[in-house]
């Protein structure tokens, strides 16, 4: 079964960090571009970044709102991809998605809760 | 950043009814378009790619159109289980941008 779930997420102090992390199974990981999600309470949708594969050289691409706090990576020998998240603030409170890019966002995980309050 | 205009923001049907949801995109992006479906707690799913083809497992009832800047999604037959906040993502070009969502509530 194609799955990805995410981990990690929890109630940090504004200013710190966190990681998310998102494990893959039921398919070839390394083949495949990996975005980030998050959803405030009661909002929409809202793009975080991704990671290209290897392939298309690994790199990432952040939204505007988390250029320079948040870092996107992956091991592919592990199958996960992970967001870094520094200098939290609460507007950052949020569900956080992972999902495979394949012909639109075709597999997404269950989300994982993010909380900044002190 | 490309701009992704949803409407309605909310709308209220039938079981049966015939619902029609449009996102404009502030300038052409192709047929770079998704639909996705949101229960409440639950992630998003994968309702249409490539502005007018259905992804596998979902029903017919569905359907996507449009290119350019102009996009629709339409239920043919609204069923209880369609009752959910209905999404649009662009994925022709960074920042990826939603729609602002569609609410569609019981009549």
């Amino acid at each position: 079964e194609v799955q990805l779930v995410e981990s990690g997420g929890g109630l940090v102090q504004p200013g710190r960090a966190l990681t998310l992390s998102c494990s893959a199974s039921g398919f070839t990981f390394s083949d495949y571009l990996m975005s980030w999600f998050r959803q405030a309470p009661g909002m929409g949708l809202e793009w975080v970044g991704l990671i290209r594969s290897k392939r298309y050289g690994g790199t990432p691409i952040y939204a505007a709102s988390v250029v320079g706090r948040f870092t996107i990576s992956r091991d592919d020998s592990k199958r996960i991809a992970y967001l870094q998240m520094e200098s939290l603030q609460a507007e950052d409170s949020a569900v956080y998605y992972c999902s495979r890019e394949h012909f639109g966002m075709d597999v997404w995980g269950q989300g994982t809760t993010v909380t900044v309050s002190s | 950043a490309i701009q992704m205009t949803q409407s309605p923001s909310s709308l209220s049907a039938s079981v049966g009814d015939r619902v029609t949801i449009t996102c404009r995109a502030s300038q052409g992006i192709r047929s770079d378009l998704g639909w996705y479906q949101q229960k409440p707690g639950k992630a998003p799913k994968l309702l249409i790619y490539a502005a007018s083809i259905l992804h596998s497992g979902v029903p017919s009832r569905f359907s996507g159109s449009g290119s350019g800047a102009n996009f629709t999604l339409t239920i043919s037959s609204l069923q209880p289980e369609d009752f959910a906040t209905y999404y649009c993502l662009q994925d022709y070009d960074y920042p990826r941008t939603f729609g602002q969502g569609t609410k569609v509530e019981v009549k």
